[in-house]
């Protein structure tokens, strides 16, 4: 059974630009949750989604923004992207709100 | 608010037991998790526990969870080298919501 896969696997960007993570969950799972790694801050809650709606939303700003689709995969988009969101994006799925697996990540670097 | 702490690190030799310990604040958990985290990669779920459970084991894992103190802990008995990583510790509150606050990770160490 594939895992959580999650591309691109590295995303260089400059400040102000636009960057559009994507996120495909294991088979069968309906919620997806977004998290920020980034240096020094340890894991940040961001997003989560489950049957396409937003359900839960961690104390980001509004340019971090996202959606799931009828196939349960998942976008993280930022906006006007800033230095300090540089980080590894890790996406997690689960079936049941007991166990969420994990991607690789995306790691984004803003320069 | 929810609070998740660690220490950053731990160095043991190989063969020998490993014990990463974690404290949370949050009394209305309902899950708590261990996640191992290796260089370049994303967070493998090792275990987790219910609340209303005070031991867990796995193999070579061994979760010990203390409520009254709220006090998470995971031993590895004989470490290997292929242990060496970032382990987190992760609370699920009770709040509805099912989001994971996470610690910030104890690195360890295995040396041979």
């Amino acid at each position: 059974e594939a895992g959580v896969t999650q591309s691109p696997t590295h995303l260089i960007k400059t400040r102000g630009q636009q960057a559009t993570l994507r996120c495909s969950p294991i088979s069968g799972h309906t919620s997806v949750y977004w998290y920020q790694q980034a240096l020094g801050l340890g894991l940040q809650f961001l997003l989560w989604y489950d049957e396409g709606e937003e359900r839960n939303r961690g104390n980001f700003p509004p340019r971090f923004s996202g959606r799931q689709f009828p196939n349960y995969s998942s976008e993280l988009n930022v906006n006007a992207l800033e230095l300090e969101d540089s980080a590894l994006y890790l996406c997690a799925s689960s079936y049941s709100t007991n166990e969420q697996f994990f991607g690789p990540g995306t790691r984004l670097t803003v320069l | 608010g929810e609070d998740v702490e660690q220490s950053l690190f731990l160095s043991v030799r190989e063969g020998d037991s490993s014990v990463i310990n974690c404290t949370y604040t949050d009394s209305s958990s309902t899950y708590l998790y261990w996640y191992k985290q290796e260089p370049g990669a994303g967070l493998q779920l090792l275990t987790y526990i219910f609340s209303n459970m005070d031991m867990k084991q796995d193999q070579r894992l061994t979760v010990l969870l203390n409520k009254k103190d709220k006090h998470l802990s995971l031993r590895i008995a004989d470490t290997q080298t292929g242990d060496s990583a970032i382990y987190f510790c992760a609370e699920r509150s009770n709040s509805g919501y099912s989001t994971l606050t996470f610690g910030k990770g104890t690195m360890l160490l295995v040396s041979p």
